[in-house]
């Protein structure tokens, strides 16, 4: 069964530190979303690309974070310079023309 | 703004129980409703889902029914297991426009008893 994978799994960093989370969706879904969840809290979007174009990152904060798909497959999360409040897990998903979005298992990330 | 209310947990019932779990939403147009369940160490997988007014969504015993008079989106099952612990989402995707991303609600942890 395809699967959305990502890569790390967990992310320990120091504040002021870069981290980058990577997102390959399910084969041939052209939609690909960035979602944070905040521990206790339901995940809210972060960003939306269409194949390789962003729809949506009106919730981005684009003072620190980053997002691309640059050949409209996989995606890459960036935050730079990391704060503590960025701890919570990063969730990718993927769907295929406008159907469900399939998630994958997340990264939790950690910042000291 | 798009919003999704529901309860608050954790909800603790023992086995065989009854569920519910209250959602309610805010959005303009005709939204499309869904219900998520994330069990403990994985991703959130959908478990049903509604596209218009008075559809009801079922999966796996769970059932709810999209009340537009209302605005809600109420998660039913008639007899809980323990494998049904876990956490619950209500979202909601916004009609029309490419700009499709979900909006979920807090979530409800949901601890069934033997």
């Amino acid at each position: 069964e395809a699967e959305v994978a990502q890569s790390p799994r967990y992310k320990i960093t120091e504040k002021s530190q870069a981290v980058a989370f990577w997102c390959d969706p399910i084969s041939g879904h052209a939609t690909l979303y960035w979602y944070r969840q905040i521990l206790g809290q339901g995940p809210e979007l972060l960003v939306q690309f269409q194949d390789e174009s962003v729809v949506d990152d009106s919730q981005l904060p684009k003072d620190r974070f980053s997002a691309e798909r640059l050949k409209g497959v996989d995606s890459t999360l960036k935050i730079q310079p990391a704060e503590l409040g960025d701890s919570a897990m990063y969730l990718c998903a993927s769907s295929g023309q406008g159907r469900e979005q399939f998630f994958g298992p997340g990264t939790r990330l950690t910042v000291l | 703004g798009n919003s999704v209310t529901q309860m608050e947990g954790p909800v603790t019932l023992s086995e065989e129980a009854f569920l519910t779990i209250n959602c309610t939403y805010t959005a303009t147009g005709y939204p499309s409703l869904f219900w998520y369940v994330q069990y403990p160490g994985e991703g959130l997988q959908l478990l049903l889902k509604a596209t218009k007014a008075d559809d009801k969504g079922s999966n796996k015993g769970f059932e709810a029914t999209y009340r537009k008079e209302t605005t809600s989106f109420h998660l039913e099952k008639g007899s809980v297991q323990v494998s049904d612990s876990a956490v619950y989402f209500c979202a909601l995707k916004a009609s029309g426009g490419g700009a499709d991303g979900l909006t979920f609600g807090k979530g409800t942890h949901l601890i069934i008893q033997p």
